[in-house]
């Protein structure tokens, strides 16, 4: 089953506009990681944040973490046409082991 | 500095047949994993190892062998390769909890 399930699946927006996909999962974690992932290639880490972090900020990218609510949400600032891809979150659970687990992925369109 | 490399990128068996898919890293990472993606269902982990001549079962362990020999190099076998086991799969690698690092993609496609 998917640890961290994203939502929207699937977000059009234009340039210049700001996008927002939020990430919920199931367990207690070590730290939550989003990434990116343009088609047909290999995904590329964007930002990670800690499970004792609320909010973190890496250039256009602004992250928050609930751990109350078990949820996350990626925010990026004045979309370009290049930030259309597909963004997917990982949790690494504090379960024991040691696994990242993917959700299934928001879509994000940029029109330009 | 290559990161993670995978070989082959695109493959066609038929069922039943076998093969191996090699991945490849050079930043000495302990941690290294088998994911595979299909669509709409984001990454699924197959199998990992947190070092070397060390596997462990990931979600959808059946079908798929594994083997870390080396640090820097873990290997995906299919035995009898099903049109299930039709997809893309990606390797990545980790230095502790950390960012993982992954490579472009292997497309097989099992007929």
């Amino acid at each position: 089953s998917q640890q961290g399930e994203e939502d929207p699946q699937a977000l059009s927006i234009q340039e210049g506009e700001n996008a927002t996909m939020n990430c919920s999962y199931k367990t207690s974690i070590n730290n939550l990681q989003w990434y990116r992932q343009n088609s047909g290639r290999g995904l590329v880490h964007l930002i990670l944040i800690r499970s004792n972090e609320r909010e973190k900020h890496s250039g256009r990218l602004r992250v928050t973490l609930d751990t109350s609510k078990k949820s996350s949400s990626l925010l990026i600032t004045a979309s370009r046409a290049a930030d259309t891809a597909s963004y997917f979150c990982a949790t690494d659970p504090d379960t024991g082991g040691f696994k990242t687990i993917f959700g299934a992925g928001t879509r994000l369109f940029v029109k330009a | 500095n290559a990161g993670v490399t995978q070989t082959p990128k695109f493959r066609v068996l038929k069922t039943g047949q076998s093969m191996t898919l090699l991945c490849a890293q050079d930043m000495n990472h302990e941690y290294m994993y088998w994911y595979r993606q299909d669509p709409g269902m984001g990454l699924r982990l197959i199998h990992y190892s947190v070092g070397e001549g060390t596997t462990a079962k990931g979600e959808v362990p059946d079908g798929y062998n594994v083997s870390r020999l080396k640090k820097q190099n873990f290997l995906l076998g299919l035995e009898s390769a099903a049109p299930s086991q039709t997809s893309v799969y990606f390797c990545a690698s980790t230095k502790g909890r950390a960012e993982a690092f992954f490579g472009q993609g292997t497309r097989l496609t099992v007929v």
